[in-house]
């Protein structure tokens, strides 16, 4: 079947722009998270949602950082005014509700700000 | 607070020796751990987990873990490694709330020579 998706694959932005990336968790997920995978500091937790609810948004760095997921599939990850430090990997994934431990992950939005 | 260490960046292994990838842990209350592969070009896969039981867990591949409550450990094993298991490896725990957001090791890459 087909697992979790995200778009745009890269991205590069100039510094000050804002960006969005998508994220398409795999069907049937309710479970869904925003990861950050940059040299410097490794795998980072941004957000989790259970539905369209965030119950957890300890990880996101800054108030430039939103995310949003509506009709409890697609989420889309925000970063305003993006600054040379937000370069990095993004990464989706998704889970069944009960079982939180087996996250599947996309293959991630590489965003380069320039 | 919660966190994860693998101690080692680079494993070298011989093809057909056996493999050990460490990890030790910090958590309040009972940990769930759990380790991922991330092969090149590659999304993030998970391997294999702990959550209760017994403390030598099997996973895909032919991998398994062994938790260690009085070490704090849960160290990636395989009798025997393979060309093919060349990839970056992390460890990663979870609190016992299981809000479903992981705290990630800084990721171990496994060098297997033919």
């Amino acid at each position: 079947g087909a697992g979790v998706s995200q778009s745009p694959s890269n991205k590069v932005t100039e510094k000050g722009k804002d960006v969005e990336l998508r994220c398409d968790p795999i069907s049937g997920h309710t479970a869904l998270y925003w990861y950050r995978q940059s040299l410097g500091q490794g795998l980072e937790f941004l957000i989790y949602f259970q539905g369209n609810s965030a119950p957890d948004k300890s990880g996101l760095p800054s108030d430039r950082f939103s995310a949003e997921r509506t009709g409890g599939s697609v989420s889309t990850l925000t970063i305003q005014r993006t600054q040379q430090e937000d370069s990095a990997v993004y990464l989706c994934a998704s889970s069944y509700r009960d079982r939180f431990y087996e996250q599947y992950f996309g293959p991630g939005t590489r965003l380069t700000v320039t | 607070a919660q966190s994860v260490a693998q101690p080692e960046d680079q494993v070298n292994v011989a093809e057909g020796n056996p493999l050990t990838v460490k990890c030790t842990y910090s958590v309040s209350g009972n940990p769930y751990l759990f380790w991922y592969v991330q092969y090149p070009n590659r999304g993030l896969q998970f391997l294999l987990k702990y959550i209760t039981g017994d403390n030598l867990v099997k996973g895909s591949y032919g991998f398994e873990a062994e938790f260690n409550k009085s070490q704090t450990s849960f160290h990636l094993k395989k009798p025997s490694a393979l060309v093919s298991d060349s990839a970056l490896y992390f460890c990663a725990v979870s609190g016992s709330s299981n809000t479903g957001k992981l705290i990630f090791g800084q990721g171990t890459t496994l060098q297997v020579k033919p």
